[in-house]
C-alpha cells in the first residue's frame, strides 16, 4: 500500500512568489492535514480537510491556504513568499478525522 | 488550548540498553489519544506507537512501550535493547477525540534527540 506523497521534494523561491504543494494520501483515507516545522517553532497545524470541506485551521495568516479534491488529494497554497516561511511542510493523511495520522516526506521550502 | 512539554531536548543512550523518553501534557478533554512519532534524519515522521485515553493499559509495540499516567497527565516513551536505528528525533503528540478545532489536529511537544551509541 503506497503511503502518503509529496511533491516536490525540494522548493527554492523569492520573496513575494507564490508556491503551491501537493499531497497525494493513503488510498481510502479522506482525512488531511498539513504542518509547518520549522527550528524555532517546532510542528504547527496548519490545516485539516474532510471530504474536500476545510474542517480546521491553524493560527497562520490568510496567506496561507488549502483544497482537497474529490479523489483526497490536497494542495496547500502560500502567497506573497516571506523568509519566514521557510520550512518544512509536512502533510498527514488519517482514515477519518481523528484516527492515527501517516506522514509524508515532506517538502522542504526555502524562500530567498 | 492543549500543550505538549518535552522537557529533554537530548537523550543518549548505549545500544542495547534502555532509554525513557518524558511527555508531559495539559488537556481540559477526557477523550484524546496520545503519539509518539519518531523522525529520522531523512525527516518523515513515523508513528511509533499510540494510546488511547480510555484504556488503563500502557500500550506496548515489541521494543517499545509507554508509561500513561492519566491522572499525572505524563506519557513517557520506554524503548528497549536500543538500536542504531532507533537514533532520531523524537516527538510525543497529542489529538482531541472531538470536533470543533480538534479536527485533524495534532499538538505536538519540542522533540527529544535521541542518540544511540554503539
Amino acid at each position: 500500500k503506497a503511503g502518503v506523497t509529496q511533491t516536490p521534494r525540494y522548493l527554492i523561491k523569492t520573496r513575494g512568489q507564490q508556491v503551491t504543494l501537493s499531497c497525494s494520501p493513503i488510498s481510502g483515507h479522506r482525512s488531511v492535514s498539513w504542518y509547518q516545522q520549522t527550528p524555532g517553532q517546532g510542528l504547527q497545524f496548519l490545516f485539516e480537510y474532510f471530504s474536500e470541506t476545510q474542517r480546521n485551521k491553524g493560527n497562520f495568516p490568510g496567506r496561507f491556504s488549502g483544497r482537497q479534491f474529490s479523489n483526497s488529494r490536497s494542495e496547500m497554497n502560500v502567497s506573497t513568499l516571506e523568509l519566514g516561511d521557510s520550512a518544512l511542510y509536512l502533510c498527514a493523511s488519517s482514515l477519518k478525522t481523528n484516527t492515527e495520522a501517516f506522514f509524508g516526506q515532506g517538502t522542504r521550502l526555502t524562500v530567498v | 488550548a492543549q500543550t505538549v512539554t518535552q522537557s529533554q531536548p537530548e537523550m543518549s543512550v548505549q545500544e542495547a540498553e534502555t532509554v525513557t523518553l518524558s511527555c508531559t501534557y495539559d488537556t481540559s478533554e477526557s477523550d484524546y489519544y496520545l503519539f509518539w512519532y519518531k523522525q529520522p534524519p531523512s525527516r518523515q515522521m513515523i508513528l511509533v506507537i499510540r494510546q488511547e485515553a480510555y484504556k488503563q493499559q500502557n500500550a506496548t509495540e515489541n521494543r517499545f512501550s509507554v508509561n500513561f499516567q492519566k491522572a499525572a497527565k505524563s506519557f513517557s516513551l520506554k524503548i528497549s535493547d536500543s538500536q542504531l536505528g532507533d537514533a532520531a528525533m523524537y516527538f510525543c503528540a497529542y489529538r482531541a477525540n472531538a470536533g470543533g478545532t480538534s479536527y485533524g489536529k495534532l499538538t505536538f511537544g519540542q522533540g527529544t534527540i535521541l542518540t544511540v551509541h554503539p
